[in-house]
Formats: C-alpha cells, structure tokens, sequence
C-alpha cells in the first residue's frame, strides 16, 4: 500500500497570505489526524477528521481550518499567515479513531513564512 | 493541560551497546502507548505500541516497558546501530473516543560508531 501523501513537499509565503495544504491517506484509513511540529512546541495537535467530519480541535486560532473529503482525502488551510505559523506540518491517517490505533505519517509539508 | 514529557533531550551511546529512553505521562487515564521515530527530512515512523494492561512488549530489538504506578514508560533499544540514530517521541492515547494522540518532546539519539 502506497504511505501517506502530503503535497506540497515545501511552500513559502508572506505574512497575510493563506495556504492550503494537502494529504491523501493510507488507502482505507478513514481517519486524517493534523500536527503542526516546530522546534520549540514539538508535535502539537491541530485537528482530526472522521468520516468528513471534525471529531477533536487542538489549541490553535480560528485561522487554522480543515477538511475532508468522502475519499478520505484531507485539506488544512492556514489564514492571514504569521511568521509563527511557519512549521512542519504533518498529516496522519489511522484505519479508524479512538484509542488504540498506531498514527501513520506522512514526510510533512515545510511552511516558511517572511 | 496533560502533557507527556521525556526525562533527557538527547542521548548518546556507542554503537552495539544497548539505549534506554525515559518518558513519563501525566494522564493517569491513558490507556494506550506509543513509541515513534522521526529521521531527519521524514515523518515519525511508527515503532512499538502497548495498552495499559501490559506492562511490557517486545519487538524486534526494541522493548517497551510500562510502569503505570509512577506513571512512566520506557523504549530499549539492543545493540543500537548508526541507523538508530534519530528523535524518538513517546505519545498516549486517553480511553474515550476521539481522544487525541498527544506526542512528548522528544529525545534525540546519537549513535557512535
């Protein structure tokens, strides 16, 4: 089975701007989980999806959103860049939600904002 | 809010011995553990996990030990070669449905040939 995919692989944008970003899940997850890391903050968790819909929201502004697809596919998309906003940012799928179902990433996509 | 901490950002041990990485939890109510691997340039790989009706697992090379009186879990790695060397979080898993992974800060591993 082909991993997880994330396009693109790095993007940069100016402040204000927004950015969408992209992940194709595991073929049968149904589960697309989103992280932002950084050096400072670690893997903070940013949301996830199940079934097209949002089932948990980490701790971030309103700018960050995100959706899904009924393949399964997922969408984030960050509003009115801030220079903070710039991480790696990863995407996950697992075969379904709750506890006891492994992560699965994929190599990220590298946001720099000036 | 929980959190889920590793005792000692970065660790360095001699090829062939063998390396033992702390993490310790917070959430008393976690139920599930999981160890990744992140290289440089790539997502974190999936390694070992445990569930908190055990208390210890093995995989090939690799043992995860969980302690949950003192709330701690740990990754033993035998005879680490140079391609061991990466960051390594712990992360948990709360009991309810749709609780999130929450990831530790991570440990880097070093290894010397």
């Amino acid at each position: 089975k082909a991993g997880v995919t994330q396009t693109p692989r790095y993007l940069i944008k100016t402040r204000g701007q927004q950015v969408t970003l992209s992940c194709s899940p595991i073929s049968g997850h149904r589960s697309v989980s989103w992280y932002q890391q950084t050096p400072g903050q670690g893997l903070q968790f940013l949301f996830e999806y199940f079934s097209e819909t949002q089932r948990n929201k980490g701790n971030f502004p309103g700018r960050f959103s995100g959706r899904q697809f009924s393949n399964s596919r997922s969408e984030m998309n960050v509003s009115t860049l801030e220079l903070g906003d710039s991480a790696l940012y990863l995407c996950a799928s697992s075969e379904s939600t709750g506890t006891g179902r492994p992560l699965h990433f994929g190599n990220g996509t590298r946001l720099t904002v000036t | 809010g929980e959190s889920v901490g590793l005792h000692l950002p970065t660790l360095s041990v001699q090829e062939g011995d063998n390396s033992i990485i702390n993490c310790a939890y917070s959430n008393s109510a976690s139920d599930y553990f999981i160890w990744y691997k992140q290289e440089s340039g790539k997502g974190p790989q999936f390694i070992i996990d445990i569930r908190s009706n055990m208390d210890k697992r093995q995989g090939q090379r690799v043992t995860v030990l969980l302690n949950k009186t003192v709330k701690h879990l740990s990754l033993q790695i035998a005879a680490t070669q140079p391609g061991d060397s990466a960051v390594y979080f712990c992360a948990e898993n709360g009991m309810a449905s749709y609780d999130k992974v929450i990831f530790g800060p991570g440990t880097s591993l070093s290894v010397i040939p």
